[in-house]
């Protein structure tokens, strides 16, 4: 079974410009995840949809970033414009049934982001 | 204080060596888990426990819900265990399933 996949892998940006990143969850997987995950630190949740709907973007940089997943299944996490302090591995995650109280989260590789 | 705390922070090990990582939490949870993160960003989920003792090759991840306390243990350490360990609890929160909360993960070098 496939994993869940990110692209870039690695993305490298001047402040001020916008980047985005995108992600396939594993196929069937209803819950998708956004982390952002600064060096040193555990990740962070910016946001959670079910299917195509936000449970939860409590923690999200409204003012800067931006995510969406359109058809409930890939989702794309946009920066506008971009800040030093936003250099960190963005982690996107999916899992099965947001019901169930032992859905597994399955992650997948991040991307790597570098504001200079 | 963070709701989980993991220690210790860094450790240095010598292959073959018994390694123990600690994650004590402060919040009601459903679940922990112990996940694997390598150099370059991937996250791999090593186990997710709600109870008791889980094994897996030389891995084994405990939990004492009563003490909010977990331990992951890696028996007979190899270099490619180097990485960083990361415990993350499933938070109960009323009306809703709660998220993952993570601890600062626990960098471990195991030296050949």
């Amino acid at each position: 079974e496939a994993g869940v996949a990110q692209s870039p892998r690695y993305k490298i940006i001047e402040k001020r410009q916008s980047v985005a990143f995108w992600c396939n969850p594993i196929s069937g997987h209803a819950t998708l995840y956004w982390y952002q995950q600064i060096l040193g630190q555990g990740p962070k949740l910016l946001i959670q949809f079910q299917n195509n709907g936000v449970v939860d973007d409590s923690q999200l940089p409204k003012d800067r970033f931006s995510a969406e997943r359109l058809k409930g299944v890939d989702s794309t996490l946009k920066i506008q414009p971009a800040k030093l302090e936003d250099s960190a591995v963005y982690l996107c995650a999916s899992s099965l049934v947001r019901g169930s109280s032992y859905n597994e989260q399955f992650f997948g590789p991040g991307t790597r982001l570098t504001v200079l | 204080k963070n709701e989980v705390e993991q220690s210790p922070q860094n450790l240095t090990a010598q292959e073959g060596e018994f390694i123990t990582i600690n994650c004590s939490y402060s919040v009601g949870i459903s679940a922990l888990h112990w996940l694997q993160q390598h150099p370059g960003g991937g996250i791999v989920s090593l186990f997710m426990l709600s109870s008791g003792k889980k094994k897996h090759g030389r891995l084994i991840a405990t939990i004492n819900i009563q003490e909010k306390h977990s331990s992951l243990h890696i028996t007979a350490s190899h270099p490619r265990d180097s990485a960083v360990y990361i415990c993350a609890v499933k938070v109960v929160v009323r009306g809703s399933q709660g998220n993952l909360i993570f601890g600062k993960g626990t960098k471990l070098s195991v030296k050949p």
